[in-house]
């Protein structure tokens, strides 16, 4: 079965400073990767998913960036982070045998102060 | 675009009740439809899933689920909840087989001893 590993687990940074969270993927080949963000009462927001190394698309413009530089590594990233990228970020990856069915990661709880 | 629809945002049951959780989906083709689960400290896993076949999915820990395709609802159900069932419900729908399932805003579910 897919296991998502997430880092950093919770993440304290001031407005300005760059961000940079990881996620890798083990179990799984050739997966679709997903970053969301999930706020209470409003449900995970998809931020960006990719279907391949280097393919990126992105869901909703905003501060942040998504790359894939591995089949199963997905960074989140930001050059200078606002107030307002507070949140909880999760990744989740869907591979075979079935690519419909999404699997998360822990999360990364960011507190931007 | 789709949307998925959880009408009940906040239940509080005792041990022992029956429990039906809502959900709607604004599409009329073929779906894939899911239900997770977030326990409290715990990352999302999947519940159950409905891509064909039967309507009545039954998942993990005695929940099923009905998927009504004249309502356009899949809606979670458990005869008798237990205290360890407290958590956050997430329906999501896969709209056309698609790769990016749309989440509702979840349900926070609390069960009293």
């Amino acid at each position: 079965s897919q296991t998502i590993h997430q880092w950093p687990a919770t993440l304290v940074q001031p407005v300005g400073s760059p961000l940079s969270l990881e996620c890798t993927v083990e179990g799984t080949s050739n997966p679709n990767l997903y970053w969301y963000r999930q706020a209470a009462g409003r449900g995970l927001q998809l931020l960006f998913y990719s279907v391949g190394i280097g393919q990126i698309s992105s869901e909703v413009p905003q501060n942040l960036s998504a790359s894939r530089p591995q089949d199963r590594q997905f960074i989140l990233s930001s050059k200078k982070l606002l107030l307002s990228d507070s949140g909880f970020y999760l990744c989740a990856a869907a591979g075979t045998p079935s690519q419909e069915t999404q699997y998360f990661g822990p999360g990364t709880r960011l507190l931007v102060l | 675009a789709q949307s998925v629809s959880q009408h009940n945002h906040h239940v509080i049951l005792s041990e022992a009740a029956s429990l039906e959780l809502g959900c709607n989906y604004s599409y009329g083709g073929t779906v894939n439809l899911f239900w997770y689960v977030q326990y409290p400290g715990q990352h999302l896993q999947l519940l159950l899933k409905y891509f064909s076949g039967d309507p009545l999915v039954k998942g993990i820990k005695g929940f099923e689920a009905e998927f009504i395709k004249s309502k356009f609802s899949f809606n979670l159900r458990k005869p008798s909840v237990q205290w360890s069932d407290t958590a956050e419900y997430f329906c999501a729908a896969g709209i056309g087989g698609s790769y990016i399932p749309t989440f509702g805003r979840g349900t926070s579910l609390i069960v009293h001893p």
